[in-house]
């Protein structure tokens, strides 16, 4: 069965600069939530799209915006990279916002920021 | 934060031997879930248990909910080198419709051959 897709794997920058993460939903979800996870942390919510529209905002910097396009799958813009931004970043989908039985991960993209 | 710790933080033990996580959160929810996360890796489902349920199982999982004293367990029974990973339970709350999930800190559990 088709999975959540992200990329890059992996992500090397230099601070200030720009990082683009992509995530694909599994086909036929029209909901993407992001998370990020420090090192040795708890994942932390971002934000979500439902339908194309933001449907909820966590605690995303204002260095960071989102989107999702019109096949689903979103895009997590981040620039300005901070040293504290080094984190393991997870999208996950759903058909819906809410789900009952739990969400399907995607594997993540780590970012590194030197 | 809406979520609270997890305990313990880590856990050694053999196989063969049982494990027990627990989890406590601070709000009202609709549903617990846990997930399973291998070093570096993506966080996958293991179970979920809604807010009117108080034990859950599946395979050699075992869940508990009790939602008066806002906590949950996860017991792995029998359990194998393989399950070795972090644990997290993550909540979702009443009063969101929204399907954001608060994660709890996790367990590393570590199991010995």
């Amino acid at each position: 069965a088709a999975g959540v897709i992200q990329s890059p794997r992996h992500l090397i920058k230099e601070k200030r600069e720009t990082a683009t993460l992509k995530c694909y939903p599994i086909p036929r979800h029209d909901t993407v939530y992001w998370y990020q996870q420090g090192p040795g942390q708890d994942p932390q919510f971002l934000i979500s799209f439902y339908e194309k529209m933001q449907s909820d905002k966590g605690s995303i910097p204002d260095r960071f915006s989102a989107q999702q396009f019109s096949d689903y799958h979103s895009e997590l813009n981040m620039s300005s990279l901070e040293l504290g931004d080094s984190a393991l970043y997870f999208c996950a989908s759903s058909l819906g916002l809410r789900v009952s039985d739990g969400y399907t991960f995607g594997s993540g993209t780590r970012l590194t920021v030197v | 934060s809406q979520q609270g710790e997890e305990d313990p933080q880590a856990l050694s033990i053999q196989e063969g031997e049982n494990a027990t996580m627990n989890c406590s959160y601070k709000t009202s929810i609709n549903n617990l879930q846990w997930y399973r996360q291998n070093s570096g890796r993506g966080l996958v489902h293991l179970i979920l248990i809604r807010s009117n349920e108080r034990e859950k199982h599946s395979g050699r999982l075992r869940v508990t909910l009790d939602t008066s004293k806002k906590s949950s367990s996860l017991l792995i029974t029998a359990s194998r080198a393989a399950d070795t990973a972090s644990y997290f339970c993550a909540t979702d709350a009443t009063g969101s419709t929204l399907g954001r999930l608060y994660f709890g800190r996790g367990t590393q559990l570590t199991v010995w051959p």
